[in-house]
């Protein structure tokens, strides 16, 4: 199953603020989260292994709500290097290699100054 | 980190003819992926190259219209076979380092004709 990523697209000023959702309507047991710029292979930020679990990565952090299956990515200050379009990821099977994985269709953000 | 090179970056091709494409990765890694990213969506695994042995096929692709070969630990090839317009896509070569992160190349973008 597909995770669903929402919103779609974020169009946001320079020193905004966003969150990007990542839902699924099976068990998640871990989140990936990943950026691709235009043209450019996509790029790991973080990853969530459990419940609960929090990460930051500059003004970039996330959360995993392992019981609503559901992770959140925020965007804080958002700087112009922030645009390009973020996919959340989680594994095909429970337990299976970690690089097996479901990409949701991706967040389109768009940071302008 | 891992640093993955692709080849070719692009291609065009003609209806019914093949593609082979290469990943050649800086270290020995044992787990790499082949994706697909479809003009403006998401990624999709396409199978697991295993080393010494036949790769792992997702639902939905097969080994006869993807074949890959895994010669050694530091380079796989995937060959897109009897190629039609539905093929013309991006495929993204990735490892999987043992922080459990994924690395991408920098992918072959694909357009058949």
């Amino acid at each position: 199953q597909q995770p669903v990523q929402s919103p779609q697209a974020v169009i946001l000023r320079e020193g905004e603020d966003a969150v990007i959702n990542c839902s699924s309507s099976k068990a998640l047991y871990s989140v990936h989260w990943y950026r691709q710029k235009h043209g450019e292979a996509p790029v790991f930020l973080m990853i969530l292994l459990k419940g609960g679990e929090q990460k930051g990565h500059e003004k970039i952090s996330a959360s995993f709500n392992e019981k609503k299956q559901q992770s959140s990515l925020y965007l804080t200050a958002s700087q112009l290097s922030y645009s390009g379009t973020y996919f959340c990821g989680t594994p095909l099977v429970r337990g299976s290699t970690l690089g097996r994985l479901y990409f949701g269709r991706g967040t389109q953000l768009t940071v302008w100054p | 980190s891992a640093v993955i090179s692709q080849k070719p970056s692009r291609d065009i091709c003609q209806r019914g003819t093949s593609l082979t494409i290469q990943c050649q990765v800086d270290s020995q890694v044992t787990m790499m992926f082949w994706y697909r990213q479809q003009p403006g969506q998401s990624l999709t695994l396409i199978a697991t190259a295993n080393q010494g042995s036949e790769a792992t096929y997702e639902s939905g692709f097969v080994i006869d219209k993807f074949p890959i070969s895994r010669p050694n630990l530091t380079f796989s090839t995937l060959t897109v076979s009897n190629m039609s317009p539905e093929d013309s896509s991006i495929y993204l070569c990735s490892v999987q380092t043992t922080n459990e992160k994924l690395f991408f190349g920098s992918g072959t973008q694909l357009s058949v004709l």
